[in-house]
């Protein structure tokens, strides 16, 4: 079967680094996207990674290894806005998301 | 219109009624997708359509059918809602189908008593 595992909730200090992890078991592979949910809100995209490695976006950066199945997200200088769900995705060979239950960020001043 | 609306925004449902969740999007994309989300559990696809005059079943189809007569609309219906239909329900959007990002709209909150 097809598996995103996260965390359910992390707690962090503003002006803090957060990372959050993400691993996967899929059927095929074709990218892992990273996206924002604020709570009563719709999700919002905030990476993009196929190629291991780190992507760097300001603030986020995003960290693939598909050899391992796993990703993180990493968040630095954190905000009190940046209190949401993090879902983590993986595109399937069927090219159709599969979704993890997403990581509550609580940020705490 | 900017991006992606849904309607209503939340509907309170009896069960057996018929449902049909509206959704539309003016960035011309090729792709849209619905999901549900349940609490503790990850977004699901229910139906897909890559571009308009196709669809396709996502991960939990039954008891939804949608259809794509054009380009912007892609609605969602339930022929007999069941309690177990309530959920909040996503529309989204790509560009294209595949590794494009997906634009979401605000969701519709559904309530089947």
């Amino acid at each position: 079967g097809q598996n995103i595992d996260q965390p359910t909730e992390m707690t962090a200090t503003e002006g803090a680094i957060v990372q959050i992890n993400c691993t996967y078991q899929t059927s095929g592979f074709n990218g892992l996207f990273w996206y924002q949910q604020h709570a009563g809100e719709a999700p919002t995209f905030l990476s993009y990674n196929v190629l291991d490695g780190l992507e760097e976006k300001g603030r986020f950066s995003s960290f693939l290894s598909r050899s391992k199945g796993y990703s993180y997200l990493l968040l630095k200088e954190l905000q009190m806005k940046d209190s949401a769900s993090y879902l983590c995705a993986v595109m399937d060979s069927n090219y159709q998301l599969i979704w993890g239950a997403g990581t509550k960020l609580i940020i705490k001043p | 219109i900017a991006g992606i609306t849904q309607a209503p925004t939340s509907q309170i449902l009896a069960a057996g009624r018929r449902m049909t969740l509206r959704c539309t999007q003016d960035m011309r994309h090729n792709a849209m997708y619905w999901y549900r989300q349940d609490l503790g559990l990850g977004l699901r696809l229910i139906h897909y359509s890559n571009t308009a005059g196709t669809t396709g079943k996502g991960e939990v189809p039954d008891g939804y059918s949608v259809s794509r007569a054009n380009t912007d609309d892609f609605p969602l219906t339930l022929a007999s809602a069941v309690p177990s239909q309530t959920s909040v329900y996503f529309c989204a959007s790509s560009s294209i189908a595949g590794t494009d990002e997906q634009f979401f709209g605000p969701g519709t909150r559904l309530t089947v008593l």
